[in-house]
């Protein structure tokens, strides 16, 4: 069974930093693209990032570039988003995604792990 | 970047029913790069359609999508209990890639 389990959410001060980790399991990991995306308290869907299998094309929504950076470790089956200079608008639950089998592009998303909280608050 | 627009925002049917939920981009979306989603309360979003027009893994049949260029249709051809939930559609044809905001699909 393909599984993503994501883990690290929490809540952090506003300007503060954090590291989410997403677990993949069911699957070849190094022969599928990976994402995050986000969902704020009651509102839509927003990518924030994209990583190709073997890390040679890396995309930044403009809302996080320059803040957070993804990466991934094919050889445990992780993909990761370190997160800084966090703000109030961050806020939100982070979901990992797969990509379709071997592109380097940004396509749909399937499937996606259930999700870590986070929470930009003094 | 490009703009999908989602309607109605809600709609409300009953079971058995025909479900017709529109997106359109504010830009004609390349080679129908265009994916459905249902999200229910406290779930990640489950991909159902991809390619505009391609069911997902596992997806039932009554569940089609349709459309090119700039709008795109999901239809639920007759509304089971289960079907009730918010839909988003997303463009993965220009970059960044965006998601409507969303139709909620309620049981009347």
């Amino acid at each position: 069974e393909v599984q993503l389990v994501e883990s690290g959410g929490g809540l952090v001060k506003p300007g503060g930093s954090l590291r989410l980790s997403c677990a993949a399991s069911g699957f070849i990991f190094s022969s599928y693209s990976m994402n995050w995306v986000r969902q704020a308290p009651g509102k839509g869907l927003e990518w924030v990032s994209f990583i190709s299998s073997n890390s040679n094309y890396i995309y930044y929504a403009d809302s996080v570039k320059g803040r957070f950076t993804i990466s991934r470790d094919n050889a445990k089956n992780s993909l990761y988003v370190q997160m800084n200079s966090l703000r109030a608008e961050d806020t939100a639950v982070y979901y990992c995604a797969r990509g379709p089998l071997g592109v380097v592009v940004i396509s749909w998303f399937d499937p996606w792990g259930q999700g870590t909280l986070v929470t930009v608050s003094s | 970047e490009i703009v999908l627009t989602q309607s109605p925002g809600t709609l409300s049917l009953s079971p058995g029913e025909r479900a017709t939920l529109s997106c359109r981009a504010s830009q004609s979306l390349s080679s129908s790069y265009l994916a459905w989603y249902q999200q229910k309360p406290g779930q990640a979003p489950r991909l159902l359609i991809y390619g505009a027009s391609t069911r997902a893994t596992g997806i039932p049949d009554r569940f089609s999508g349709s459309g090119s260029g700039t709008d795109f249709t999901l239809t639920i051809s007759r509304l089971e209990p289960e079907d009730f939930a918010v839909y988003y559609c997303q463009q993965y044809g220009s970059s960044p890639s965006t998601f409507g905001q969303g139709t909620k699909l309620e049981m009347k």
